[in-house]
């Protein structure tokens, strides 16, 4: 199985912060990443697709970028409804698998 | 636009049987691969099962293999989970969640909201 690491598992930054998740992989997905929100008791939603496309509707301050295994989603400027859990999943093989989430709180 | 709603989660005793359904719509249900996922309160996000756009292929998560079966009738829009033989650790919430045909494992583009099952005795 593919070992998604993310960290940090959880981060406290104030409005208008710059902040950055990674997540690592295990092995070689190539761009086969996707990154969702989630907030308090809904649904995930898919932001990132393919490790840095920006799915249609989303906020332009949400970003994704990859160099090898080492996949990262940057948030340029934090809103406050950007509160969430934050978590990346691979599709490059079965079992799909997530890293353990980032939860972002304002400080 | 794509709605998936999920029905069938409750609380039931161990051992037990349930099955979980997935009314789609807003979408060519039939052409499109299907997940379940799930979730244990608290916890991060598990997948569960992955079934083909015609039902042909059926792929699971070890932790699931055996005990639980993935189906669809894409006359009714409708996908399936059949969990049998249930325990503690299966108590989640359950996604149902599109997969698209774009390259890799059917990424997920959108989710359900969820259906939670409770394992107790």
């Amino acid at each position: 199985d593919i070992q998604m690491t993310q960290s940090p598992s959880s981060l406290s930054a104030s409005v208008g912060d710059r902040i950055t998740i990674t997540c690592q992989a295990s092995h070689d997905i190539s761009n086969y990443l996707n990154w969702y929100q989630q907030k308090s008791g809904k649904a995930p939603k898919l932001l990132i697709s393919d490790a840095s496309n920006l799915e249609t509707g989303v906020p332009s301050r949400f970003s994704g970028s990859r160099s090898g295994t080492h996949f990262i989603f940057t948030i340029s400027s934090l809103q406050p409804e950007d509160i969430a859990t934050y978590s990346c999943q691979q599709y490059d093989s079965l079992p799909l698998t997530f890293g353990g989430g980032t939860k972002v709180v304002i400080k | 636009q794509v709605q998936l709603v999920e029905s069938g989660g409750g609380v039931v005793q161990p051992g037990r049987s349930l099955r979980l359904s997935c009314a789609a719509s807003g979408f060519t249900f039939s052409s499109y691969a299907m997940h379940w996922v799930r979730q244990a309160p608290g916890k991060g996000l598990e997948w569960v099962a992955l079934i083909s756009y015609d039902g042909s292929n059926k792929y699971y998560a070890d932790s699931v293999k055996g005990r639980f079966t993935v189906s669809r009738d894409n006359s009714k829009n409708t996908l399936y989970l059949q969990v049998n033989s249930l325990r503690a650790e299966d108590t989640t919430v359950y996604y149902c969640a599109r997969g698209v045909n774009r390259g890799g494992w059917y990424p997920i583009d959108n989710w359900g909201q969820g259906t939670l099952v409770t394992v107790s005795s």
